[in-house]
């Protein structure tokens, strides 16, 4: 069936550090989207891509879409402590409402 | 504000009970989601319903029904619970897909223990 793979599982960094994590999806993907969980919390919504090689960005988050649209990341540049948090990216393949989600990635930043 | 609200937030069950899950959302969204969330796994898909009294499996529906009288309303039934189902169970709704605005907005999530 569809996948979407996530990696890393974990990062831990020290505040000030960057932080990358990656969604590859075994299909093309019609959209993908990105969620933050804060500890104790629900998926909260971030941005959604559907452009092949789109790149959006939110004040230091950066998101891209691949070309071939089968993979995606998040760059948050200069972490803080706020970002603390699990990130789930989510693809849609396909004409339902379903998303695949990713494993998640959660981040521990170091202050 | 979109407002997806569960019926409980801690659930303890013994084996074998009949369990209900019950999610409301408040803003007319056609499609409505039940996952389970584990260590490691991630949001893995149970059921999910894009119109009243629809339901389609998601990935891992064996061991839950669903029922969806109500556009607002989606339940979650675990027929006979099982240690195996302790777990975090988050609902979710979203406009329908072809909408454009297919965010999915999540409940707080109840956190079911089977003993």
């Amino acid at each position: 069936g569809q996948q979407v793979m996530q990696i890393p599982q974990y990062q831990h960094v020290q505040e000030g550090e960057d932080f990358t994590t990656y969604c590859n999806s075994s299909t093309t993907l019609s959209n993908i989207q990105w969620y933050k969980q804060r500890p104790g919390g629900h998926p909260v919504f971030l941005i959604q891509l559907v452009k092949s090689g789109e790149v959006k960005k939110q004040k230091r988050l950066t998101f891209q879409f691949g070309e071939a649209k089968k993979n995606s990341s998040l760059h948050i540049t200069a972490t803080q402590t706020t970002d603390v948090g699990t990130y789930f990216c989510a693809g849609r393949a396909g004409n339902t409402g379903k998303l695949i989600f990713g494993q998640g990635t959660t981040l521990q930043v170091k202050p | 504000d979109v407002k997806v609200t569960q019926s409980s937030r801690y659930l303890v069950k013994r084996t074998g009970e009949k369990v209900f899950l019950e999610c409301v959302q408040d803003m007319d969204h056609e499609n409505m989601f039940w996952y389970r969330q584990d260590p490691g796994l991630g949001l893995r898909l149970i059921y999910f319903s894009y119109d009243v009294k629809m339901k389609e499996k998601g990935d891992i529906p064996e061991g839950y029904s669903v029922s969806r009288e109500k556009k607002e309303r989606f339940s979650l039934i675990l027929e006979s619970a099982s240690t195996n189902q302790t777990s975090m169970y988050l609902c979710a709704s979203s406009l329908f897909f072809r909408s454009g605005q297919e965010t999915q907005y999540f409940g707080p999530g109840t956190r079911l223990l089977v003993l």
